[in-house]
């Protein structure tokens, strides 16, 4: 099946810091991915929509300024989570379709403190 | 847009035993339904999906079965074994979209 990489697996960050997350298709080109938020013991819940060489689209709610998100090539999408809060401890995770299945990333345990 | 509930939250059967975990979708225009089996700090891990066109799918001791009309599928594991236990979830999504997700259903296997 495709590959998709996910760095980092964990990163502790200081309250206002930014932290950025990348998202590499390995083995195929992904002209969208999705980044995904699951805070502990809940469901993945959708944060955005990364499309290669446009605007990221947002889903309400979350917002825009605080969750850049960049996708300058077919295999790359990052988050960054500028001025981070220890309220955005979470796990964040991305994925890639190739035809209608999801190749995820393999996570990144984001702790605020 | 697409809203997907499943139940039950937790379930805890003997090994050896049958569970089945079953989520409702409102979009009917929703065409593929993956479930996956999640380990702590883990990704989701793919373990069975259906299409729109297909009723029913089996994969050794895992089967999910789709009704279109009612919007509801199911997910069937048979001979339960501990090793199954994990939290899993379903999701529905439309071609290449993202997927919404049910709310996960924490699954016991007690030996």
């Amino acid at each position: 099946g495709a590959v998709v990489s996910q760095h980092p697996s964990r990163v502790i960050c200081k309250s206002g810091t930014s932290v950025k997350i990348e998202c590499r298709s390995l083995d195929f080109q992904a002209t969208t991915m999705f980044w995904y938020r699951q805070f502990p013991k809940q469901s993945l819940m959708l944060m955005a929509t990364s499309n290669e060489g446009s605007k990221a689209t947002y889903e309400q709610g979350v917002e825009k300024d605080k969750f850049l998100i960049n996708h300058a090539s077919l295999t790359l999408s990052t988050l960054t989570v500028t001025s981070a809060h220890p309220e955005d401890s979470s796990f964040y995770i991305c994925s890639a379709p190739r035809t209608d299945e999801a190749f995820f990333g393999q996570g990144t345990r984001l702790t605020v403190v | 847009g697409e809203n997907v509930e499943q139940h039950p939250s937790t379930l805890s059967v003997q090994e050896g035993d049958s569970a089945v975990i079953k989520c409702t979708y409102s979009d009917s225009a929703s065409n593929y339904f993956p479930w996956y089996k999640q380990e702590l700090g883990k990704r989701p891990q793919l373990i069975i999906d259906i299409r729109s066109n297909v009723g029913e799918k089996k994969d050794q001791r895992i089967a999910v079965t789709l009704n279109k009309t009612a919007k509801h599928f199911s997910l069937h594991i048979t001979e339960t074994q501990p090793e199954d236990s994990a939290v899993y979830f379903c999701a529905a999504s439309t071609g290449r979209r993202a997927l919404t997700f049910g709310s996960g259903t924490r699954l016991q296997v007690q030996p």
